[in-house]
């Protein structure tokens, strides 16, 4: 099983500065294979990237993900109060896929 | 505008199953180019994946749940479904059901999941 090490677990950011959360995974895989998921508190989690950095439909450009092997990287470059969340990344390149446990992205 | 909502009792009783349904809404769940997955969150843990389906029935299950778990599809009412047998405390959660994508034109279970259920509180108790 692929697993999944997000850091760091919590992220204090101030609004209008940088965030980089980290993916690292325990065994090497495409980048084509990697996926990044927001959730705000009682809601399900929405797509941002796939492919380690393909935006999903409707992703503000200050979203970007990269990373291959087995270090990848979601930034946000000028954070917006909506960002403030958890987040998760997702490996699907072999069975069983699986997710990170998270790191929550809070107001510095 | 593709939807997605769970449907199912909410309360289940230890050793008993679980039941939910999926309903699909403005896209067919006969397409071609997706999967179909169910995905469960704990209260205030992580997400898990439980395992996926084609609307041709071909399945694919986590390990960690395959002797306890059964998808099916029923095309004809734009549904998919979970069975979760044998249950106890630990399968309580937040369980979602999704879309799944693979970024290409075609299907294949290696996908990312791109449009996701309101997800249904599912509890095991007695």
């Amino acid at each position: 099983e692929t697993v999944l090490t997000q850091s760091p677990g919590i992220l204090s950011v101030s609004p209008g500065e940088r965030a980089t959360l980290s993916c690292r995974a325990s065994q090497s895989f495409s980048s084509s294979y990697l996926a990044w998921y927001q959730q705000k508190p009682g809601q399900a989690p929405r797509l941002l990237i796939y492919g380690a950095s393909s935006r999903a439909t409707g992703i503000p450009d200050r979203f970007s993900g990269s990373g291959s092997g087995t270090e990848f990287t979601l930034t946000i470059s000028r954070l917006e109060p909506e960002d403030f969340a958890v987040y998760y990344c997702q490996q699907y390149v072999r069975l069983p896929y699986s997710f990170g446990q998270g790191t929550k992205l809070e107001i510095k | 505008q593709l939807q997605l909502q769970e449907s199912g009792p909410g309360l289940v009783k230890p050793s008993e199953t679980l039941s939910l349904t999926c309903t699909v809404s403005g896209g067919s769940i006969s397409s071609s180019s997706h999967y179909w997955g169910w995905i469960r969150q704990p209260p205030g843990k992580g997400l898990e994946w439980i395992g996926s389906i084609f609307y041709s029935g071909s399945t694919y299950y986590n390990p960690s749940l395959k002797s306890r778990v059964t998808i099916s599809v029923d095309t004809s009412k734009n549904q998919f479904s979970l069975r979760l047998s044998s249950v106890t405390a630990a399968d309580t959660a937040v369980y979602y059901c999704a879309r799944a994508s693979s970024g290409f034109h075609w299907a294949t279970p290696d996908a990312f999941f791109d449009n996701w259920g309101q997800g249904t509180l599912a509890a095991v108790s007695s």
